[in-house]
């Protein structure tokens, strides 16, 4: 089956230390998304991708780098420069669906900074 | 100003009422309208778009976007427990491609 797989499912960080999520999609599309997500909040863009070996900043991507070599992957790696990473992240790509074009989200990762 | 707006709710409504979910927008370029629904702990999941002035249907939803006034709204028809959930908007930002922007969300509480 086609779909966006996120790894790990939780993750616990210390302070100081980069950690790396990993987005795989599967479905063939060529635009890919992460989003960080804090209680009771909603969705704040971070980095995005249109095509591979290529990407940009969205609003929140102090503490953030990405990658894009493959079209199907866009892992994301939280620095030390993020003070506050505690969050749980989102990874979408951009889906046509008999809903019109709308992302598919994966399952997420649940960061916590320990 | 907020790029999109929602009220946080809780909205609360009894079982097979209408329950109304309302978003405004600021950028006049978006293009693009989505609604997702999002339980507690899971990632959001895509219930309707629409892209033309006017109202689209699916099933129990209604889907309904004003450009003029920058207004999005969802109706739910006979609501059920199980559409308890928080119901996220979504619009494209004009000057970032497929990027979508979302409010922070309305919890529906449907009670039996």
């Amino acid at each position: 089956d086609g779909g966006i797989t996120q790894s790990p499912k939780y993750l616990f960080r210390k302070e100081g230390q980069n950690v790396t999520l990993s987005c795989e999609q599967n479905l063939n599309h060529d635009a890919m998304y992460w989003y960080r997500q804090d209680p009771g909040q909603g969705l704040r863009l971070i980095y995005y991708s249109q095509i591979v070996n290529d990407f940009q900043k969205g609003d929140i991507a102090e503490g953030y780098s990405v990658s894009r070599e493959k079209k199907e992957s866009f892992p994301l790696t939280v620095t030390s420069a993020q003070k506050n990473p505690t969050a749980f992240y989102l990874c979408a790509s951009r889906a046509a669906t008999q809903r019109g074009y709308g992302y598919t989200f994966g399952s997420g990762t649940r960061l916590t900074v320990v | 100003q907020k790029e999109v707006e929602q009220n946080s709710g809780p909205l609360s409504v009894p079982e097979g009422a209408i329950a109304s979910l309302n978003c405004t927008y600021s950028d006049r370029g978006s293009q693009s309208f989505f609604w997702y629904r999002q339980y507690s702990g899971k990632s959001p999941e895509l219930i309707m778009s629409i892209y033309s002035n006017g109202d689209k249907e699916d099933g129990r939803f209604t889907a309904q976007l004003n450009k003029a006034s920058q207004y999005v709204s969802l109706l739910i028809r006979d609501s059920q427990p199980s559409d308890s959930a928080t119901y996220l908007c979504a619009v494209n930002r004009a000057q970032a491609g497929t990027a979508l922007i979302f409010g922070k969300g309305t919890t529906l509480s449907v009670s039996s």
